[in-house]
């Protein structure tokens, strides 16, 4: 069955360094995603992007953060200047059509640790 | 009030039994409702996908949803050691893009 694949699966940065987390979405889908799960706490939403551009970003995603899809297969995710409270798990989801009713499937996530 | 409500648990069952698992919400634009089960050091696997009100089952699962009620529940039947995990519900509205809101995770035990 076609998945999601996210690496690294563990990313040690030290705190203000860059960090770019790399996605390959299920081939033929059209929307992709991120989110984060901090230790702890719920699965939040932080951009959806259709059609090379973001479609919708959440309060989180400030001017620290932008995605990416460089080519046709890989999404990325880069924080520039990356914070304490960055650590979390960060998940790549992907869904195939264009209407709403389609699920998203999620990738296994990259654990960020920011020191 | 949180915009999805679910118990965290732990919730603990023996092998065989019945697991019953539900999310409450606050936002009547959700239309789509779905369940996940998160292993730890995992990503959300896809359980149960439901549109609006009513049940859907699928093998050992059953998903209800109760729209007038803002409710939505996951049955388990003949539960398994291997379904001891963490499940999520998530919900979204009907906007093409429509990004996921979840519920903070009921974890499950099912002892042998």
């Amino acid at each position: 069955e076609p998945e999601v694949t996210q690496t690294p699966s563990h990313q040690v940065t030290q705190m203000g360094q860059e960090v770019i987390l790399r996605c390959v979405p299920i081939s033929n889908h059209l929307y992709f995603y991120w989110y984060r799960q901090i230790l702890g706490q719920k699965v939040e939403f932080l951009v959806s992007f259709y059609n090379n551009e973001i479609s919708e970003k959440s309060e989180i995603f400030d001017d620290q953060f932008s995605v990416e899809r460089p080519d046709g297969s890989n999404f990325t995710l880069k924080i520039r200047s990356t914070k304490l409270e960055d650590s979390a798990m960060y998940f790549c989801a992907s869904k195939f059509g264009q209407t709403s009713n389609q699920p998203q499937h999620f990738g296994d996530g990259t654990r960020l640790s920011i020191l | 009030q949180k915009e999805v409500e679910q118990d965290p648990g732990p919730l603990s069952v023996p092998e065989g039994a019945i697991v019953s698992l539900n999310c409450t919400y606050s936002n009547s634009a959700f239309q789509y409702f779905m369940w996940y089960r998160q292993y730890s050091r995992k990503g959300p696997e896809l359980l149960m996908y439901t549109y609006s009100s009513g049940n859907k089952e699928d093998g050992r699962f059953t998903a209800q949803v109760d729209k007038s009620s803002k409710y939505i529940s996951l049955f388990i039947r003949d539960s398994q050691p291997s379904d001891s995990a963490t499940y999520l519900c998530a919900m979204s509205n009907k906007a093409a893009g429509n990004k996921l809101t979840f519920g903070g995770g009921t974890r499950v035990l099912v002892k042998p």
